[in-house]
């Protein structure tokens, strides 16, 4: 099984910050990593797939990057609309997900 | 708009069947993808369950392979879970969503629906 940990767990921060949330993988799984947000109440939304590739429609602020075991996501400015908790995913092997970065207001 | 809407009952006893369908509008499930299930315990992370392609073929968790079952019905354009044996860890959020291919994420998910289980 490979296992992602996520870091840290819990971020505060304000608008206007750049914020950056560590991946690391257990085990070697290329550039197979996603990342997602997530809202209270809602369903995840894709925001970064193969490491570091935008999905259609996120804004640009987010960026994703790394390969084999450490990745990293970064929103380069925090939005009001950014607070949520991410999660990032591998899909190496069946697919698993990292335990989540809750992202509060400061 | 590719959309995906989870039914099926929200209270399952311990021991009993958990059943539920995804329903698939805006594409056709017969054209190919994957498609899979999610789970998300009350104030926990998420849990891949599994997947089946179109054709049929199905990817399990390891950790909750031999309860499961995932179905695909191409003429209803619906694919279904079943996880027997529940118990109380078995409560959660429930989605349904889509994969382009085996190494790519989930693109398109449903909104979810919460099953408890309890007597």
């Amino acid at each position: 099984d490979i296992q992602l940990t996520q870091s840290p767990s819990f971020l505060s921060a304000s608008v206007g910050d750049r914020v950056t949330i560590t991946c690391r993988a257990s085990q070697g799984i290329s550039s197979y990593l996603a990342w997602y947000q997530q809202k209270p109440g809602k369903a995840p939304k894709l925001l970064i797939y193969a490491a570091s590739t935008l999905q259609s429609g996120v804004p640009s602020r987010f960026s994703g990057s790394g390969s084999g075991t450490e990745f990293t996501l970064t929103i380069s400015s925090l939005q009001p609309e950014d607070f949520a908790t991410y999660y990032c995913q591998q899909l190496n092997s069946y697919p698993s997900f990292g335990g989540g970065t809750k992202v509060e207001i400061k | 708009q590719v959309q995906l809407q989870e039914s099926g009952p929200g209270l399952v006893k311990p021991s009993e069947t958990l059943s539920l369908t995804c329903a698939v509008s805006g594409y056709s499930i017969s054209s190919g993808y994957y498609w899979g299930w999610i789970r998300q315990p009350p104030g926990k992370g998420l849990e891949w369950i599994g997947s089946i392609y179109h054709s049929g073929s199905t990817y399990y968790n390891p950790s909750l392979k031999s309860r499961v079952t995932i179905s695909v019905d191409t003429s209803k354009n619906q694919f279904s879970l079943k996880l027997s044996s529940v118990t109380a860890a078995d409560t959660a959020v429930y989605y349904c969503a889509r994969r382009p291919t085996v190494t790519t994420p989930f693109d398109y998910w449903g909104q979810g629906t919460l099953v408890t289980v309890s007597s």
